[in-house]
């Protein structure tokens, strides 16, 4: 059975760093790009950037683009979103998702997602 | 203040039809595919419909999709309770060097 499963809550204070991560399972994880979106408490879904495990190929929507840093691990199936500094409006759920095609831009497979929380 | 734009509510008694909506623009909507998700309170979101109007696997064919010019709707036929959650249009704009935009998000109450 194919899983996307994310790595646990964190709590943190600003100016911290962190790295989430997102492993897949039960697909060939090379062929298939891993989003990121941004869910803040009691609000919508912002898609945040996209990577494509097989040769590393990234993407920023333009609103999180310098803010975050998508990388992945292909030896490991694992895709990771990072800060370098935190902020408290950096507060939110994180999931990770598969594009589900090559040509169209559904996310067919999601994470239960990762709980971010930043305060002092 | 989110590029494809949903009712914030909608709402059904069982075995109602409902319809949501999604507007947007030329360069998301009106040139790229729509699709929609499912999030139960406290889950993830679930892959509803792809492509306008595809219903992936598993989806029961109550909901179905549709798209015209720069907007696109979501249709629920005989209502359920378990139907209570929230919905999200979805599309890639070509704006930006290109992203994906999502609306803003509807919530289904179930009377």
């Amino acid at each position: 059975e194919v899983h996307l499963v994310q790595s646990g809550a964190e709590v943190k204070k600003p100016g911290e760093s962190l790295k989430i991560s997102c492993k897949g399972s039960g697909y060939t994880f090379a062929n298939y790009w891993i989003g990121w979106v941004r869910q803040m408490p009691g609000k919508g879904l912002e898609w945040m950037g996209i990577i494509y495990p097989g040769d590393s190929d990234t993407r920023y929507s333009p609103s999180f683009q310098g803010q975050v840093t998508i990388s992945v691990d292909k030896s490991s199936s694992t895709a990771y979103l990072q800060w370098s500094s935190l902020k408290a409006s950096d507060t939110a759920m994180y999931y990770c998702a598969r594009r589900g095609s090559e040509f169209y831009w559904y996310f067919d497979l999601w994470g239960r997602g990762t709980l971010v929380t930043v305060s002092s | 203040q989110s590029v494809l734009t949903q009712p914030p509510s909608a709402s059904g008694t069982p075995g109602q039809r409902v319809t949501i909506s999604c507007s947007g623009s030329s360069s998301n909507i009106g040139r790229n595919y729509v699709h929609w998700y499912q999030q139960v309170t406290g889950a993830a979101p679930k892959l509803l419909i792809s492509r306008n109007d595809q219903r992936p696997s598993g989806v029961p064919d109550r909901f179905s999709g549709s798209k015209s010019g720069t907007s696109a709707s979501l249709a629920i036929s005989g209502l359920r309770s378990e139907d209570e959650a929230d919905y999200y249009c979805a599309a890639w704009d070509d704006s930006l060097s290109g992203h994906v935009v999502f609306g803003g998000g509807t919530k289904l109450t179930v009377l």
